[in-house]
Formats: structure tokens, C-alpha cells, sequence
């Protein structure tokens, strides 16, 4: 079985600021990583995936995140917010079965 | 390219009635496509896994007789919530991953209110 952890449920900052959105998993066999971002009363789109080779991984509108092995997490950074990017980001992971198991989900405030 | 659209996107309906929720991949096909359910600032649950050609698999706890799924074609899977009630109101979202391919891509949704 899979599980993910997003350690925090919210995380405010302000613009320009640094963020990073933890997110730990568990799972007896191989893993793929996902993060996603929701706006409001929409679906969800793909920030960045992890599958395989390079642990660092980038994606759409600056965000990058390193999978840890060792340590189970798969953290997303941006060096720099902005109030766009306020919004709600889930982590997800799946195996071969490309079932999606999600984490609670971190609602990201940027505020001016 | 990878789209995913959901048709209606927002719909309400009397408690007692049935109501229909479309899911197409534009510009891919995809063999599997998954049905999840959101409540508000909640995570996505996944209700079931919808099959080309087959039946679907539902998730404990999920009615199969209330939310029926069919996959008709590679491109289409719908959901229908028959006798809705009340307590069926929710975010209805679609995802499908193109064929042979580990990454999901997501409906825009379906906003369900039963009065």
C-alpha cells in the first residue's frame, strides 16, 4: 500500500519569498512522484513529475523538487513566489497500477 | 497537447433524479480513466477506475449501483449518479493517463448540487 504526507496544510509567505512544500511517502514498491497544483473550483493541473534518472526534477513556472530515496520525500521549492501561485498543491504518488494516492493537500497563500 | 475535458462543469439537479457527467480525452486515447471525488479543501478520493470495453473497479465503500461508469469508447468514459441525494453534492473529477504512459492528466471538474 501507498501513502503520502504533506506536513504542512498551510503555508503562508510573502511575495518574493522562498517556499518549499514538504511531502513525504510510503510505499513497498517502486514509486512515481507527482505534484499538482488546483486553483479554485478547477481541476488539477501537473507541476512536475518524477519517474526515473535525475532526482532533480523541474517544472512549469519555476518549480523544482528533489526526490530522497532515503529519506522518502519528494519536496517542492520555488526561490521566488508570486501571488499567482497562491493556490492548493498535492502531492500524489503511483506505482504500475497508475492508481494516484494523494496527500491532504497544502494551500500556498502568498500574500503582497 | 494531453487534454482532458468534463461536460457539464456545473449542474444541479433535484434530489431522486439521475444526472450524467461526460470525461473525454481531445487529443489522446487512453484504455483507463479515473473518477475522484472532492469535498471542499479536501483531497481528491478516487471513487473508481473506468475500463475500455470491461467493467469498472470500484473503491470500498463506493456504491457501484449509484454511480454507474462506462467507458464507451478510448476517448470517453462517463459517470452518472443515479437517485441523487443531497449528500452527492460534491467536485466530480475526471483523469486519464494516455496510453502506455505514468502521468495523469485531469478533467477541469463537475460541480454536483442535489437540492
Amino acid at each position: 500500500a501507498q501513502s503520502v504526507t504533506q506536513l504542512d496544510s498551510q503555508v503562508p509567505v510573502f511575495e518574493e519569498a522562498p517556499v518549499e512544500l514538504r511531502c513525504n511517502y510510503s510505499s513497498s514498491v517502486s514509486v512515481y512522484l507527482f505534484w499538482y497544483v488546483q486553483y479554485p473550483n478547477q481541476g488539477l493541473q501537473l507541476l512536475l513529475k518524477y519517474l526515473s534518472g535525475s532526482t532533480l526534477v523541474k517544472g512549469i513556472n519555476g518549480f523544482e523538487a528533489e526526490f530522497n530515496k532515503s529519506q522518502t520525500s519528494f519536496h517542492l521549492r520555488k526561490p521566488s513566489v508570486h501571488i499567482s501561485d497562491t493556490a492548493e498543491y498535492f502531492c500524489a504518488v503511483t506505482g504500475s497500477n497508475y492508481k494516484l494516492t494523494f496527500g491532504k493537500g497544502t494551500l500556498l497563500t502568498v500574500n503582497p | 497537447g494531453a487534454v482532458v475535458s468534463q461536460h457539464p462543469s456545473w449542474v444541479i439537479c433535484k434530489s431522486g433524479t439521475s444526472v450524467k457527467i461526460e470525461c473525454r480525452s481531445l487529443d489522446f486515447q487512453a484504455t483507463t480513466m479515473f473518477w475522484y471525488r472532492q469535498f471542499p479543501k479536501q483531497s481528491l478520493m478516487l471513487m473508481a477506475t473506468s475500463n475500455e470495453g470491461s467493467k469498472a473497479t470500484y473503491e470500498q465503500g463506493v456504491e457501484k449501483d449509484k454511480f454507474l461508469i462506462n467507458h464507451a469508447s478510448l476517448t470517453l468514459s462517463t459517470l452518472t449518479v443515479t437517485s441523487a441525494h443531497p449528500e452527492d453534492s460534491s467536485f466530480y473529477i475526471c483523469s486519464a493517463p494516455p496510453t502506455g504512459k505514468n502521468e495523469q492528466y485531469f478533467g477541469p471538474g463537475t460541480r454536483l448540487t442535489v437540492t
